[in-house]
């Protein structure tokens, strides 16, 4: 069973558009949500995180908008580049565990 | 680069085999984990090492082993290889226990395909 569940499977943006990723979890005891990013041939790296006691994170053209209520939260590029072509991963990890759980992946392509 | 260091980079056996892939992680991380990442299935979460003991287990099959050795480098076995094992494996490491803090380093990852 999938404990973080992501959508888009792909995206495709135009140069300077806004690419928005989101993902859904049920497992209350999740209390960290990084995302992390994976260019080809790499391992992913994080990218940017979030604890749900705040309802979004921005750093730089990144943001992160969380929604604790609906257990839902997505990650926001503005003005998005074709260097940030690449496969996003959203994860949670909760409290007491050593391990974090990763969406499915999202493959963005920005086109020039 | 993230310091984490993996081998070999790329595999390429029979079904049946056995294989071995190596990680050194990032100086002074006491915490090895190994995914799997398949097209369909993202990453997969197999293992987590902290300083040579064996901290949580998520969908590693019986067929795949992992320890960590005392030098903090940690190898994943995989015996009797069957064509859905090809994959790439990543090997990621933290400072500490990984608990809440999501920072994890990843290696390049090593490419197994099983023909």
């Amino acid at each position: 069973q999938q404990q973080v569940k992501q959508s888009p499977q792909s995206l495709i943006v135009q140069k300077g558009g806004i690419s928005i990723i989101n993902c859904a979890y049920e497992n209350t005891a999740f209390d960290y949500f990084p995302w992390y990013q994976q260019f080809p041939g790499k391992g992913p790296a994080l990218l940017i995180a979030i604890r749900p006691d705040v309802s979004e994170k921005k750093e730089g053209r990144f943001t992160i908008s969380f929604n604790k209520s609906a257990k839902q939260f997505s990650l926001h590029i503005m003005d998005s580049q074709p260097g940030d072509s690449a496969t996003y991963f959203c994860a949670a990890i909760g409290t007491g565990a050593n391990n974090l759980f990763f969406g499915t992946g999202t493959r963005l392509t920005v086109i020039p | 680069d993230s310091g984490v260091t993996q081998t070999p980079k790329h595999l390429i056996t029979a079904t049946g085999q056995r294989v071995t892939l190596r990680c050194s992680p990032r100086s002074g991380d006491l915490s090895v984990y190994w995914y799997q990442q398949s097209l369909d299935q993202g990453l997969q979460f197999l293992i987590h090492y902290y300083n040579g003991e064996e901290r949580a287990k998520g969908n590693i099959l019986e067929r795949f082993s992992a320890q960590q050795f005392p030098d903090l480098h940690s190898e994943l076995n995989l015996s009797s290889l069957e064509l859905g094992d090809s994959a790439l494996y990543f090997c990621a490491s933290s400072v500490a226990g990984g608990r809440g803090t999501g920072e994890l380093f990843f290696g390049e990852g090593s490419r197994l395909t099983v023909l």
